[in-house]
């Protein structure tokens, strides 16, 4: 298996809702990533795992709150999100923190706040 | 600092000719660089990676770059364009021993008939 799974691929959510993101890899990496990209744009670091610790958090805002359950899933739970949050959120994954071979990204998961 | 500028934001080539996209990099001490590719409404899949081995790195689907140090550049080249290959192409730097990717802005590719 070489592929990040993210679900779901589509989500629409009010600005009072709570819902979850999730990130599978049966790939044996130990470091996971959340970034978000606007449209038009590259790719914005949020959050990096890695042993399934909390490494690095770019300084976002409290109603997104990443967790790491076990080595393979990675979870960004959001509540109480703004319009302006809608975007394409990605996950990633590397063998270990440094990066060296590469990140493996999964395909998205298009996010709508109403 | 680090940084990384993708000269290009749009490059339009018809199909079966050369394609370049240009990026130049900022960073201390032997970097790690990537391109990535991103089509419409997907994410992001490694087309080819430099890590101090061979200056000329091939990647997939006949894509190749060029590592110079002396000009700080790492542009993506291809001898024949085709169809398939219209998407959005990022430069990815991550510096030495510092676990961060800079991403450059994007080139966007359009391969006409």
């Amino acid at each position: 298996d070489t592929e990040v799974t993210q679900t779901p691929k589509h989500l629409v959510m009010g600005m009072t809702n709570k819902k979850s993101l999730k990130c599978e890899q049966h790939m044996g990496h130990r470091a996971m990533y959340w970034y978000k990209q606007k449209a038009k744009k590259p790719p914005e670091l949020m959050f990096v795992y890695s042993y399934e610790k909390l490494s690095i958090n770019e300084s976002v805002p409290s109603r997104f709150s990443p967790e790491c359950p076990n080595s393979s899933l990675l979870n960004l739970h959001l509540h109480a999100l703004q319009p302006e949050d809608s975007a394409l959120y990605l996950c990633a994954s590397s063998q270990d923190r440094t990066g060296n071979y590469g990140y493996t990204f999964g395909s998205g998961t298009r996010l709508t706040v109403v | 600092a680090q940084s990384v500028t993708q000269l290009d934001s749009h490059v339009s080539v018809s199909e079966g000719t050369p394609v370049l996209l240009r990026c130049n990099y900022s960073s201390s001490y032997s970097p790690s660089l990537f391109w990535y590719v991103q089509h419409p409404n997907k994410g992001l899949q490694l087309l080819l990676k430099y890590t101090s081995a061979a200056t000329l790195v091939k990647g997939i689907n006949g894509f190749e770059a060029e590592f110079k140090k002396s000009e700080t550049s790492f542009h993506l080249t291809k001898p024949s364009a085709h169809m398939s290959d219209a998407a959005e192409y990022f430069c990815v730097v991550r510096p030495f021993n510092f676990n961060k990717f800079y991403f450059g802005s994007g080139t966007k590719l359009n391969v006409k008939p």
